[in-house]
C-alpha cells in the first residue's frame, strides 16, 4: 500500500474554473506537507507547503490539512492554461519526504 | 544563481558499465538527496544526506551509492546497472531543519537514464 496517494487524473478543468486536488496519507506522524508542479520533463517546483491543519493561501493558490483524517488538498481558483501540469503531493518527516504518484491537471480552454 | 545542476543531462549506457551522475548546489545547503522518477510510482528516495560524510538510505537504495566528501557535491553512482534502473533521476537539496519544519527542497534539471 502507498504511503501516499493521489488521483492520477487526468483532471480536467475549464479555464476559470477551480481546480481541487485530493492527496490522502498513511503515517499520522507526518509534520510537513507539500504540494509541487511539474511540467512534463521538467523537475518539480515547489507551490505550497503546510504545517498546522486548516488553510494556507497563496495567491491562487490554497492548501487544506486535515491531520485528523490523514489528508491534504490543493485548490487552484481562476485556473489557467499554465496551469497545466501534474502536481506532487509530498509528505514528511524532514529529510525523508514520500511523494504521491501525481495527478494530471489539464486546464481546457 | 542559486541553483542544483547535474551531468549528464541524458545517458545511455549498457548492462554492467559503471556510472556517476554528478550532483552539485551552490546554495550552501546541508541536506541532499536522490530521487528517481518512474511512471506510476512518482519520486522516490535513493539515498540522502544530512551534511558532509553523513549519508543514508532512501526507499529505493539497492544498486546505488552515494559520497558526501564536501558540502556541495553529492554524486549518485552505479556500480553495475541494470536495465530496471531505467528511470528519471533528480537530485534535490535544502538548507536544513527550522522549528521542526522542512525546508524547501530545490530540486536539479534531472537525468534520464537508459541502461540497455
Amino acid at each position: 500500500q502507498k504511503e501516499v496517494e493521489q488521483n492520477s487524473g487526468p483532471l480536467s478543468v475549464p479555464e476559470g474554473a477551480i481546480a481541487s486536488l485530493n492527496c490522502t496519507y498513511s503515517d499520522r506522524g507526518s509534520q510537513s506537507f507539500f504540494w509541487y508542479r511539474q511540467y512534463s520533463g521538467k523537475s518539480p517546483e515547489l507551490i505550497m507547503s503546510i504545517y498546522s491543519n486548516g488553510d494556507k493561501e497563496d495567491g491562487r493558490f490554497t492548501a487544506q490539512l486535515n491531520k485528523a483524517s490523514q489528508y491534504v488538498s490543493l485548490l487552484i481558483r481562476d485556473s489557467q492554461p499554465s496551469d497545466s501540469a501534474t502536481y506532487l503531493c509530498a509528505v514528511g518527516p524532514w529529510g525523508k519526504l514520500q511523494f504521491g504518484a501525481g495527478t494530471q491537471v489539464v486546464v481546457t480552454p | 544563481e542559486a541553483q542544483v545542476t547535474q551531468n549528464p543531462r541524458y545517458l545511455i549506457t549498457v548492462t554492467g558499465k559503471k556510472l556517476t551522475v554528478t550532483c552539485s548546489q551552490n546554495m550552501n545547503h546541508e541536506y541532499m538527496s536522490w530521487y528517481r522518477q518512474d511512471p506510476g510510482l512518482g519520486l522516490r528516495q535513493i539515498y540522502y544526506s544530512m551534511n558532509v560524510e553523513v549519508t543514508d538510505k532512501g526507499d529505493v537504495p539497492e544498486g546505488y551509492k552515494v559520497s558526501r566528501k564536501e558540502k556541495r557535491n553529492f554524486p549518485l553512482i552505479l556500480e553495475s546497472p541494470s536495465p530496471n534502473q531505467t528511470s528519471l533521476y533528480f537530485c534535490a537539496s535544502s538548507l536544513s531543519r527550522s522549528g521542526g519544519q522542512t525546508d524547501t527542497q530545490y530540486f536539479g534539471p534531472g537525468t534520464r537514464l537508459t541502461v540497455l
